[in-house]
């Protein structure tokens, strides 16, 4: 399955609300579809899984929704600590695919 | 707290392997899945293969078959990622991560593997 994530850079200011999109070439089993995100020097961290469902600590301005083929991760208000690079990832078949990534940047 | 603690930066050369360790902690080891996922500089994120610690049942991406070998050690809750006949290309960071059929929820460090001539 792969991953076509857009846009590829998100350029907003704090405050604003961000859409993130993820689309499948194929539709993912039981929307086993997860959100990342990744700061400089970090390790990715689990936002979303089962393509809406916030992991444990995530704060609800991150919401997720979607299925079959079309995703998208929200962020209501942008805080400044939003910005980084949010990846998807499909683990419904093998092999577990991420799709390349949206920088969120501030406007 | 869980943690996931990985081995430390590797130099190798074209053609050599390379084994990176991944000590969990804070959990039941053998109940959670492990998957290694690397970055190469600059680029997204690419999942490489998973194991279950608990049968040591594993799985590769298609592009790694042959060259990669996951073990694990349930004694020291440990898991290995053995990568074989290195390239320029394989320069990354690896990381390991633990999962449950909920996205993969705990991430070790990474580790820094540079192959150079």
């Amino acid at each position: 399955v792969v991953l076509t994530q857009s846009p590829g850079t998100l350029s907003l200011s704090p405050g604003e609300r961000a859409t993130l999109s993820c689309r499948a070439s194929h539709n993912i089993n039981s929307n086993y579809l997860a959100w990342y995100q990744q700061k400089p020097g970090q390790a990715p961290r689990l936002l979303i899984y089962g393509a809406s469902s916030r992991a444990t600590g995530i704060p609800d301005r991150f919401s997720g929704s979607g299925s079959k083929t079309d995703f998208t991760l929200t962020i209501s208000r942008l805080e400044a600590e939003d910005f980084a690079v949010y990846s998807c990832q499909q683990y419904g078949s093998l092999p577990y695919t991420f799709g390349q990534g949206t920088k969120l940047e501030i406007k | 707290q869980v943690q996931l603690v990985q081995s430390g930066a590797e130099v190798r050369s074209p053609g050599a392997s390379v084994k990176v360790s991944c000590k969990a902690s804070g959990y039941t080891f053998t109940d959670y899945y492990i998957h290694w996922v690397r970055q190469a500089p600059g680029q997204g994120l690419e999942w490489m293969g998973w194991i279950h610690p608990n049968s040591g049942g594993t799985k590769f991406a298609q592009k790694f078959q042959g060259r990669l070998t996951l073990t694990r050690d349930t004694s020291i809750n440990t898991s290995y990622m053995d990568l074989t006949r290195l390239r320029l290309d394989d320069t990354a960071l690896y990381y390991c991560a633990r999962e449950l059929v909920a996205g993969l929820d705990f991430w070790g460090q990474g580790t820094l593997v540079t192959v150079s001539s």
